[in-house]
């Protein structure tokens, strides 16, 4: 079980705005930058670069990724990622299968 | 071009010990903390260790601790991972990545897939 809790699935159309979640606690979402990483099928990672159509934003616990305008290419799996102070070590979310309809 | 190149993946023996690396190019990996992240077949994202800029700090993931170690070479921009006593469920791609700040990656490199079986 991750110490982040994502959406396991999320779709949109395209040109519709999604939000996707990434829900902690005071030990990490609420004390420490949340980082949104990309994955493509068959391939790893990447960091997802905001402005644009990209946006992040936090609530309390809860940080959230806003994809606008949302197109084909936007279809992957997203990672949130932060720090644990309980854990002193970095935790990730399960993370979200984003398809776009 | 900023980026990292991981090395050193195979199959390997339950048991067995294996040492990655990750390769800096672009940059000067002296100025920031390098971390390992895998992925097992199917699954999600897995924090493994981190070694600070200078070597100093190390912090390790709890299924990893007491097993792996990280170091760094800095003049030769070069990180790397000693896995050691390794077991089935280390099957995975193994990533490096840039830290940034305190809580975050920036920079990632493309894998190298470690399969420990008999």
């Amino acid at each position: 079980q991750s110490a982040l809790t994502q959406e396991a699935s999320v779709s949109g159309a395209v040109g519709q705005k999604v939000t996707l979640s990434c829900t902690g606690n005071d030990n990490n979402v609420g004390s420490y930058a949340v980082g949104w990483y990309q994955q493509f099928s068959h391939g790893g990672p990447k960091t997802v670069m905001f402005g644009n159509r990209f946006s992040d934003s936090r609530s309390g616990t809860t940080a959230s990724l806003t994809i606008s305008g949302l197109q084909p290419e936007d279809e992957a799996d997203y990672y949130c990622s932060t720090w644990d102070d309980s854990l002193s070590g970095w935790v990730f979310g399960g993370g979200t299968k984003l398809t776009v309809l | 071009q900023e980026q990292l190149v991981e090395s050193g993946g195979g199959v390997v023996q339950p048991g067995r010990s294996l040492r990655l690396s990750c390769a800096a190019s672009g940059f000067s990996s002296s100025d920031h903390a390098i971390h390992w992240v895998r992925q097992a077949p199917g699954k999600g994202l897995e924090w493994v260790t981190m070694i600070s800029f200078d070597g100093s700090i190390q912090y390790y993931g709890d299924s990893v601790k007491g097993r792996f170690s990280v170091s760094r070479d800095n003049s030769k921009n070069t990180v790397h991972l000693q896995m050691n006593s390794l077991r089935p469920e280390d099957t995975a791609v193994y990533y490096c990545a840039r830290g940034k700040v305190v809580s975050l990656f920036d920079i990632w490199g493309q894998g190298t897939l470690v399969t420990v079986s008999s």
